[in-house]
């Protein structure tokens, strides 16, 4: 599988592989993560979500992890297939922020090839 | 599909003009958020209601105005259009209770143009 140490805008592989998508995030008071994926013209999808008393959430086919001393957030997508290829998104959200408003990050853009 | 719809799909419009957008959240749902997704960026929160009041505001002029009616279901105004302000407009509905966050599920958006 391929993987990146640090967020990049796009990500290539190849059907099968497994991914790991990064994300930074930047608030030290953010205790509610999500992943979402947004294929082109469409709204976000929620993925997976991940609190604070967490390091580590499986669902199908992936998982998030949570680094609360670096402040970092993954996704890792496994067996990616060609249905996957989409601009994936880590929110983030914190007690006292607006609301309940989710702060996204930058995207990551996931190409899949067959 | 989540069961957020929004309406209309797209829509132009031109500068200075005032433009209403509706979202319809998805059943059993409480809150609604609103967000502007502007091409190639993340998406960015504009506001959101939970039992009709404005709960929270993102770095948005006044210009930008909203309801939420008693089924829940919400409006977002913007008066005096911007060409800046032509973006994906994102509904987000979810379910809410003291300070206890939960997921918050995503319609398809209405792509506005200004002119």
């Amino acid at each position: 599988g391929e993987s990146v140490g640090l967020h990049l805008p796009t990500l290539s592989v190849q059907e099968g592989d497994n991914s790991i998508i990064n994300c930074a995030y930047s608030n030290s008071a953010s205790d509610y993560f999500i992943w979402y994926k947004q294929e082109s013209g469409k709204g976000p999808q929620f993925i997976i979500d991940i609190r604070s008393n967490m390091d580590k959430r499986q669902g199908q086919r992936v998982t998030v992890l949570l680094n609360k001393t670096v402040k970092h957030l993954s996704l890792q997508i496994a067996a990616t297939q060609p249905g996957d290829s989409a601009v994936y998104f880590c929110a983030e959200s914190s007690r006292g922020q607006a609301g309940t408003a989710l702060i996204f990050g930058k995207g990551t853009t996931l190409s899949v090839s067959s | 599909e989540t069961g957020v719809t929004q309406s209309p799909t797209h829509l132009i419009k031109t500068r200075g003009q005032q433009v209403t957008l509706r979202c319809s959240s998805q059943s059993g749902h409480n809150t609604v958020s609103w967000y502007q997704q502007a091409l190639g960026q993340g998406p960015q929160f504009i506001f959101q209601y939970y039992r009709e009041e404005e709960n929270g505001r993102g770095n948005f002029p006044p210009r930008f105005s909203g309801l939420q009616f008693p089924n829940y279901s919400s409006e977002l105004n913007v008066n005096a259009l911007e060409l800046d302000d032509s973006a994906l407009y994102l509904c987000a509905s979810s379910w809410a209770s003291g300070t206890v966050r939960n997921e918050q599920f995503f319609g398809p958006g209405t792509r506005l143009t200004v002119l």
